[in-house]
């Protein structure tokens, strides 16, 4: 148990579908993260939260919408989404943008497939 | 800009002996922070081992530990007595501080592998 929590680990859809995913930690951090891994590219930084408003958005198409309702959840809503998507979709969690810090909390992880 | 640059994209060493894993990073900042990373096959990054641009020691965490050479700017992380369990993606990371927030950029990583 990483205190970090990413459902579901595994997602298939296809182009014209609408998928959610979920990120939820139990740590006490208030700033979350979203990152994309794809075979052979180091991991780049989607969206950023800081106290539930989002403060990055690494220019990150329309069809991935996220979410953070509370400083405890975090959510990434996806829709026509292309095959090129497919890719390893990380959640991180901080103890804070402005505080010392040793290390984000990173969740398993979902892996998705666009067919 | 920063950058981090993970040069060996895959290595592999005998169990029980000591390997090292490069990392070279670009920066203009005074104050920065470097990790380092284990990605298994199972996707989860777990975190190793963290070096503060102001700390004078290299940092250790069990049979981890990191050589920092800050005027050459390299962060390489040392593993000694490797285990089967070892073998991973291992990347390297800076914290890069900007608008008010922290966040990580990572290298391209390196894929070690252990043998028996």
């Amino acid at each position: 148990e990483t205190g970090v929590t990413q459902t579901p680990r595994h997602l298939v859809m296809g182009m014209t579908n609408k998928k959610s995913l979920k990120c939820e930690q139990h740590l006490g951090h208030n700033a979350m993260y979203w990152y994309k891994q794809s075979a052979k590219k180091p991991l780049e930084l989607m969206f950023v939260y800081s106290l539930e408003e989002r403060v990055e958005n690494n220019s990150v198409p329309s069809r991935f919408s996220p979410e953070c309702p509370n400083s405890s959840h975090l959510f990434l809503h996806l829709h026509t989404l292309q095959p090129e998507d497919s890719a390893l979709y990380l959640c991180a969690s901080s103890q804070g943008p402005r505080g010392l810090n040793y290390g984000y909390t990173f969740g398993s992880g979902t892996r998705l497939t666009v067919v | 800009a920063q950058k981090i640059t993970q040069t060996q994209p895959g290595m592999f060493v005998q169990e029980k002996e000591a390997v090292t894993l490069d990392c070279t990073y670009d920066t203009s900042d005074q104050s920065y922070g470097l990790f380092w990373y284990k990605q298994p096959s199972s996707g989860e990054m777990i975190f190793l081992i963290y070096q503060g641009s102001y700390d004078e020691q290299n940092a250790t965490e069990g049979r981890y530990s990191l050589n920092f050479q800050k005027a050459r700017k390299s962060a390489n992380l040392v593993i000694s007595a490797s285990q089967l369990g070892d073998s991973a993606m291992y990347f390297c990371a800076m914290r890069e501080f900007s608008g008010g927030y922290n966040k990580l950029i990572f290298g391209a990583g390196t894929r070690l592998a252990v043998h028996p």
